[in-house]
C-alpha cells in the first residue's frame, strides 16, 4: 500500500537554525498539508499546498515558514530561524482530491529545538 | 471558528469492555468527519470517516460512529476492546466548504489492560 514518507525521523537543531523537513507524498497525490503537534496538544494545520501555491495557511505558518516542491516528488518545509516554541512533532499529509476528504499521514518528524 | 472538543483525556478499560469515546464539533455548515488513530510510535492511520448518507459508519478493527447531526456529535464506539486498541485517538472535522484543511481534537489515550 503506497505510504507517505518523512525523512528524517528525528532532528535536533539549535535556535536560529534553519530546517527542512522533508517529505514524499504518494506519488499520484497533488495536494499537500503541513501539520504539527506541539507535546501534549492537539494537531495543529500549518499549510495546505496545490499546483506550486499554498492553498491555505494557518496563523501559525508565519515568514519563518515556507514550503516547496522542488522537484515531482518531493514536499518540504523550511523553518529559517528555530525557535524554542518550534519543537513538536511534524506531519506531512497528502490527498488526491481537493477537499481533502481521505489525507494519508506521514510517520512525522520530531523537531527538537535547543 | 471551526472547533473540535474530545471530553475524554484518557480512557482505561479491561478486555472485552464496551468503549465509547464522545466527540463533539463546532461548525454550522456541511462537514465531513473522522476519527483517526495513532498506536505508539506509529504515525496517524484512519479509523472511519463520514461525508453523507447513513450517519452509522463502520471503520476498520470493529469500531464505528454515529454521526448525530442535532447533537453536533460523533462519537467512537466499539463493543469489545483488545489490548491491541490501546493508541490515542483524535476525532477531526473537515467543513466541506473550506480548502481542506483538518481540523483535530485534543486527542483521547485509551490504555486497555490485559
Amino acid at each position: 500500500e503506497p505510504e507517505v514518507t518523512q525523512t528524517p525521523s528525528h532532528q535536533v537543531t539549535q535556535m536560529g537554525q534553519e530546517v527542512i523537513l522533508r517529505c514524499v507524498p504518494i506519488s499520484n497525490h497533488l495536494y499537500f498539508y503541513w501539520y504539527r503537534q506541539i507535546l501534549g496538544q492537539k494537531v495543529e494545520f500549518l499549510v495546505s499546498f496545490y499546483n506550486n501555491e499554498i492553498s491555505e495557511k494557518s496563523e501559525i505558518f508565519d515568514d519563518q515558514f515556507s514550503v516547496e516542491r522542488p522537484d515531482g516528488s518531493n514536499f518540504t518545509l523550511k523553518i529559517r530561524s528555530t525557535k524554542l516554541e518550534d519543537s513538536a512533532m511534524y506531519f506531512c499529509a497528502s490527498s488526491a482530491d481537493r477537499d481533502g476528504h481521505e489525507q494519508y499521514f506521514g510517520p512525522g518528524t520530531r523537531l527538537t529545538v535547543t | 471558528a471551526q472547533s473540535v472538543s474530545q471530553h475524554n483525556h484518557h480512557v482505561i478499560l479491561s478486555e472485552a469492555a464496551s468503549l465509547e469515546l464522545g466527540c463533539n464539533y463546532s461548525y454550522g455548515g456541511t462537514v465531513n468527519l473522522f476519527w483517526y488513530v495513532q498506536y505508539p510510535g506509529q504515525h496517524l492511520q484512519l479509523l472511519l470517516k463520514y461525508f453523507s448518507g447513513d450517519p452509522l459508519v463502520k471503520g476498520i478493527k470493529g469500531f464505528e460512529a454515529e454521526f448525530i447531526k442535532s447533537k453536533f456529535s460523533f462519537n467512537l464506539r466499539k463493543p469489545s476492546v483488545q489490548w491491541s486498541d490501546t493508541a490515542e485517538y483524535f476525532c477531526a472535522v473537515n467543513a466541506y466548504s473550506s480548502a481542506s484543511k483538518i481540523i483535530f481534537g485534543s486527542g483521547t489515550r485509551l490504555s486497555i489492560r490485559p
